[in-house]
């Protein structure tokens, strides 16, 4: 039974350039949601998605956007790239919830975004 | 901006001392789980504590949930080398998951 797995695992790109993150959530798990974790800090919370839906958001500008898709599985996308934006992405999946119920979320091990 | 602050940032123990972490919110949580994160990985699920005053153990790992659910803790009795990490608490509240700023412990053989 495979975990949540992301792609790519590295990725290097430039100031202005676009990026999409894919995540594959662990098996029988419907909601995904996408961290951004700087360096020596904690992950913040960017936005979950649940039944093909945005579900919930955190404080990221609208250059952060996603998809899920029917198989549950989701992409995010950077537009516009900062340097600010260099981090770690982390994507969790979990079962469906009450809309301010958090299940237990197991996390991939990240994709490492660059921005030069 | 973030609403679950966690204390201390740093914590360096010699193996076998105890071990505590402080969550504190500035809102009433829903729900509070803790995830520990090694060096290099990503963060693994611990607990979860969902009533108020609730208090739940793992072997050496003590969780607790204030009263008012605004507050949590982990405390961690004899520390091991394997228990070295980053231990995050994070919380529900206002349909927004907040993780705190996490606490870093180093142990000591």
């Amino acid at each position: 039974d495979a975990g949540v797995t992301q792609s790519p695992t590295h990725l290097i790109k430039t100031r202005g350039q676009q990026v999409t993150l894919r995540c594959s959530p662990k098996s029988g798990h419907d909601t995904v949601s996408w961290y951004q974790q700087a360096l020596g800090q904690g992950p913040q919370f960017i936005f979950q998605y649940y039944e093909e839906e945005e579900r919930q958001r955190g404080n990221f500008p609208d250059r952060f956007s996603g998809h899920q898709f029917p198989n549950y599985s989701s992409e995010l996308n950077v537009n516009a790239l900062l340097l600010g934006d260099s981090a770690l992405y982390l994507c969790a999946s979990s079962s469906g919830g009450a809309s301010d119920s958090y299940n237990e979320q197991f996390f991939g091990p990240g994709t490492r975004l660059t921005v030069l | 901006g973030q609403q679950v602050m966690q204390i201390p940032q740093y914590q360096h123990v010699q193996e076998g001392e105890d071990f505590t972490t402080y969550c504190n919110s500035s809102t009433t949580l829903s729900n509070i789980q803790w995830y520990k994160q090694r060096p290099g990985g990503h963060p693994v699920f611990l607990i979860q504590l969902v009533k108020s005053g609730e208090v739940k153990k793992q072997k050496r790992l003590t969780f607790q949930f204030g009263e008012a659910k605004k507050n949590s803790s982990l405390h961690i009795t004899a520390t091991q080398t394997t228990d070295v990490g980053t231990y995050f608490c994070a919380g529900t509240g206002f349909n927004k998951f907040y993780f705190g700023s996490g606490t870093k412990l180093n142990v000591k053989p």
